[in-house]
């Protein structure tokens, strides 16, 4: 099974409106972490957003927020007002196991994300 | 510049060639990893280092790849004998073992193109 699933290969957003970015993820340890990274067509991936299975509120970045749902292993990204500059792949990331110890990890095949004028 | 770097940023190789790309982490962080990523995909985990210890090595890298971290700060990637299926994208990435969930910040990435 895919440790990470993005079901939307690619997205349209008009500008200023917002849009949100599917991630399930399989694991069965209880300690996890998911994060979010953008990648433009440069090739840098850049840091978003982290959740941490435990945090009980959801992670929020300035435009970014993260809708974690443990229940139905779910970490969607929400980004609020698009900008051009938004145009870009996105990849959501598990690592599994707890932050100190064993470090592995896993990305989605990403969404590219085209914000319109 | 604080952050990840990478050198050389790309790299026209003919085919049976070695390469080598290095990487320099974040100054205090004492992971580092290494990351291949193709076209249309997400990147694919080759190994990490604890310091200077190589911890994990994916199935992915194979007896022709190679990535030492001698002094547990910058780290180097070869890959010999190159073939044209080794074209990709080499992403480092560096992380703080327990601060932040362990995030990782990577490189811009060193592009290979095996000719």
């Amino acid at each position: 099974a895919q440790k990470i699933t993005q079901t939307q290969p690619g997205m349209f957003v008009q500008e200023k409106e917002a849009v949100t970015l599917d991630c399930t993820y399989d694991t069965s340890d209880q300690s996890y972490g998911l994060f979010w990274y953008k990648q433009p067509s440069s090739g840098e991936m850049i840091f978003l957003i982290y959740q941490g299975s435990y945090d009980e509120q959801n992670a929020t970045e300035g435009r970014y927020s993260l809708n974690f749902q443990k229940a139905r292993k779910s970490a969607n990204l929400v980004i609020s007002a698009s900008q051009l500059g938004d145009s870009a792949m996105y990849f959501c990331a598990m690592r599994e196991g707890d932050s100190g110890g064993y470090q592995k990890v896993t990305f989605g095949t990403g969404t590219k994300l085209q914000v319109i004028p | 510049d604080t952050g990840v770097s990478q050198d050389p940023r790309h790299k026209i190789t003919k085919r049976g060639q070695n390469v080598t790309f290095r990487c320099d982490p974040i100054s205090e962080h004492n992971r580092l990893y290494w990351y291949r990523q193709t076209l249309g995909q997400g990147p694919e985990f080759l190994t990490y280092f604890q310091n200077e210890a190589q911890l994990e090595k994916s199935r992915l890298l194979s007896d022709r790849f190679s990535a030492e971290r001698p002094k547990g700060s910058f780290s180097t990637l070869e890959i010999q004998r190159t073939e044209q299926g080794d074209s990709a994208m080499y992403l480092c990435a560096s992380s703080l073992a327990g601060a932040s969930g362990n995030t990782i910040y990577f490189g811009e990435g060193s592009w290979l193109t095996v000719v």
